[in-house]
C-alpha cells in the first residue's frame, strides 16, 4: 500500500462545475496535510494546508480532512480551464517538515 | 505566499562537467530546504534534506558524493551535480520551509546533459 494515494486521472469536469479531488494516507501519525497545484513543466504551487478535521475554505477551494477515515480532499468550485493541472496531495507527520507526496491527480476542465 | 528562487532555470552541459544550482528564500529565513527531482510525467522524488549549518540528509539510493548539497546560510542552499551524465538530465526543484511550516517551491532547474 502506498503511503499517500491519489487517483492519477485524468478527471474531466465541465467549466463551472465542482471538481472533487481525493487523497488517502496510511500513516495515522500524520498531522499536516497540503494540496499543491502543478502545471505542466512548472514547479508545485501551494494551494492550501489543513491540520484539523473538517473543512477549510479559501476562495473557490475547500479542503476537507477526516483523520479517522484517513482521507483529505480538495473541492474546486466554479472550475475554470485555467484550473487544468496536476494536483498533488502531501502529508507530514508531527514534528517533521518532510512531506510524503502522492503521485498527483490530473484535472482537465473542459471549456 | 513565501518566495523561493532558483538559478539557473535551465542549463545544458557536457557529460563529465559539474553543475551548481542555487536555491534562495527571498523573503524569509529557512533552516530547512529540500531538493527534489522530477522526470517527465512522473511524481516528485525527494533527494535530500538540506539543513543550515549541518550536513544534508540523503534519501536512500541518492549518492551523496554525486549530488553535493551545501546550506551555508539561512537563505541559500546549493546542489552541485558532479560529473554529470545524460541520465542525470531531469527537472530539479528545491523547496524551503517557511515560518508557517509550509514548504514553498522554487521554479525549478531543467538540466540537460549532452
Amino acid at each position: 500500500q502506498k503511503e499517500v494515494e491519489q487517483n492519477s486521472g485524468p478527471l474531466s469536469v465541465p467549466e463551472g462545475a465542482i471538481a472533487s479531488l481525493n487523497c488517502t494516507y496510511s500513516d495515522r501519525g500524520s498531522q499536516s496535510f497540503f494540496w499543491y497545484r502543478q502545471y505542466s513543466g512548472k514547479s508545485p504551487e501551494l494551494i492550501m494546508s489543513i491540520y484539523s478535521n473538517g473543512d477549510k475554505e479559501d476562495g473557490r477551494f475547500t479542503a476537507q480532512l477526516n483523520k479517522a477515515s484517513q482521507y483529505v480532499s480538495l473541492l474546486i468550485r466554479d472550475s475554470q480551464p485555467s484550473d487544468s493541472a496536476t494536483y498533488l496531495c502531501a502529508v507530514a507527520r508531527s514534528g517533521t517538515y518532510k512531506y510524503i507526496f502522492g503521485t498527483g491527480t490530473r484535472l482537465k476542465v473542459l471549456a | 505566499g513565501a518566495v523561493v528562487s532558483q538559478h539557473p532555470s535551465r542549463v545544458i552541459c557536457k557529460s563529465g562537467t559539474s553543475v551548481k544550482i542555487e536555491c534562495r528564500s527571498l523573503d524569509f529565513q529557512a533552516t530547512t530546504m529540500f531538493w527534489y527531482r522530477q522526470f517527465p510525467k512522473k511524481s516528485l522524488m525527494l533527494m535530500a534534506t538540506s539543513n543550515e549549518g549541518s550536513k544534508a540528509t540523503y534519501e536512500q539510493g541518492v549518492e551523496k558524493d554525486k549530488f553535493l548539497i551545501n546550506h551555508a546560510s539561512l537563505t541559500l542552499s546549493t546542489l552541485t551535480v558532479t560529473s554529470a551524465h545524460p541520465e542525470d538530465s531531469s527537472f530539479y526543484i528545491c523547496s524551503a520551509v517557511a515560518p508557517s511550516n509550509e514548504q514553498f517551491f522554487g521554479p525549478g532547474t531543467r538540466l540537460t546533459v549532452l
